[in-house]
């Protein structure tokens, strides 16, 4: 079966970084693009970030961009979202998804992990 | 940026009732539209991909359709399990949702 299973999520000062993990199993992670995803408290969802299959070429929100790096480590299976100079709007459930092969939608979604930023 | 505009934002209904969902984009996103669906507490699931192609195992009662800006989702007969928000999704450009349409069963 897919899973995806997001880690890293916790409480953060404003200004500080955070590093988010999704483990992948039940497929061939090396060949799908895959995406971040957040949703704050009682609001809808919102992309993130986007990274192709072999991690060269990636995308990012205009409301994290500079800020935010999402990256990939075929070997262990693992998505990553590094957080830096994290703001108070920041704070949500962040989900990774999975992207269908050649297709741009989301078949599969793990159960998100919350971060939040407040002093 | 495409915007997505989902309505209605809430909605009541019966179980056995049909079930209207519309999603408005701000330009053309041609056919690359997606319904999800959400629990409370639980990732999104994917019920209609290309604005009306069915998921595997996703049940029949389920349609979509549209093409441009204007979209629907129906739910044919309403059944207690059909209960959560959805949303919609343009993947023409980048990705974006509309804001949600939670369906509540009386």
């Amino acid at each position: 079966d897919v899973q995806l299973v997001e880690s890293g999520g916790g409480l953060v000062q404003p200004g500080g970084s955070l590093r988010l993990s999704c483990a992948a199993s039940g497929f061939s992670f090396r060949s799908k693009w895959m995406h971040w995803v957040r949703q704050a408290p009682g609001k809808g969802l919102v992309w993130v970030a986007r990274i192709n299959s072999d991690g060269s070429s990636t995308s990012n929100a205009d409301s994290v961009k500079g800020r935010f790096t999402i990256s990939r480590d075929n070997a262990k299976n693992t998505l990553y979202l590094q957080m830096n100079s994290l703001r108070v709007e920041d704070s949500a459930v962040y989900y990774c998804a999975r992207e269908v092969a050649g297709s741009y939608y989301f078949d599969y979604w793990g159960q998100g992990t919350p971060v939040t930023v407040s002093s | 940026d495409i915007q997505m505009t989902q309505s209605p934002s809430t909605l009541s209904a019966s179980v056995g009732d049909r079930v209207t969902i519309t999603c408005r984009a701000s330009q053309s996103v041609s056919s690359w539209l997606a319904w999800y669906r959400q629990k409370p507490g639980t990732a999104p699931k994917l019920l209609i991909y290309k604005a009306s192609n069915l998921e595997s195992g996703v049940p029949s009662r389920f349609s979509g359709s549209g093409s441009g800006t204007e979209f629907t989702l129906t739910i044919s007969s309403l059944q207690p399990d059909d209960f959560g928000t959805y949303y919609c999704q343009q993947y023409s450009s980048y990705w974006t949702f509309g804001q949600g349409t939670k369906v509540d069963i009386k």
